[in-house]
């Protein structure tokens, strides 16, 4: 176990929809990372929050937004959903620079 | 911009062996992280090991140690004493210690299977 959890762990939605995916970090740890897995484009970083701040962007849809709230936990929205949305979306935490970062169990988002 | 190289097909080994599974990198940093990753059928992502890039020795924890060759800009995971619970996708991923962004660039992965 890794210390961060993520739900739901799986979603069924149609396209058009929007759905929120929740991750609450490891005790302590400030970073929280959101990436998605998918077999056409492997694993891809989508973005990053510190604290309450987004620090980095990756290849995030402007269709996903996500936030970090105060007491650090964060949400990932994703909406006008498409089929090539279906994927794994992993959220990872971390306590710094030099820490290794640590996933979360994933949430499998099927789009139909 | 940084990149992670696995191209090994799928891997085989038979139970107890020793099996080493190949990673290159590319970036002109000096200074970043190195990992692996052990992800199993059920899905979820479970770090193994991890080396700095000024790290002096070959980090190792239990049964994995990771074979750091700097100027061949390669990190190659070894695992000794394979078990059938090792069968997994296994991922190398990078991070640059330099600039406000710290996200992980993972390779494609490669598929482990050990035979009874």
């Amino acid at each position: 176990d890794s210390g961060v959890t993520q739900t739901p762990k799986h979603l069924i939605t149609a396209t058009g929809q929007r759905v929120t995916l929740r991750c609450s970090p490891r005790s302590g740890d400030l970073s929280v990372y959101w990436y998605q897995q998918s077999l056409d484009q492997g694993l891809q970083f989508l973005i990053q929050y510190y604290n309450g701040e987004e620090r980095a962007k990756g290849n995030i849809l402007e269709r996903f937004s996500a936030q970090q709230f105060p007491d650090l936990h964060s949400e990932l929205n994703l909406s006008s959903l498409e089929l090539g949305d279906s994927a794994l979306y992993f959220c990872a935490s971390s306590g710094g620079q030099g820490a290794g970062q640590f996933f979360g169990p994933g949430t499998r988002l099927t789009v139909l | 911009a940084q990149k992670i190289t696995q191209t090994q097909p799928g891997m085989f080994v038979q139970e107890k062996e020793a099996v080493t599974l190949d990673c290159t990198y590319d970036t002109s940093d000096q200074s970043y992280g190195l990992f692996w990753y052990k992800q199993p059928s059920s899905g979820e992502m479970i770090f193994l090991i991890y080396q700095g890039s000024y790290d002096e020795q070959n980090a190792t924890e239990g049964r994995y140690s990771l074979n750091f060759q700097k100027a061949r800009k390669s990190a190659n995971l070894v695992i000794s004493a394979s078990q059938l619970g090792d069968s997994a996708m296994y991922f190398c991923a990078m991070r640059l210690h330099t600039g406000a962004n710290s996200k992980l660039t993972f390779g494609k992965g490669i598929t482990l299977s050990v035979r009874p």
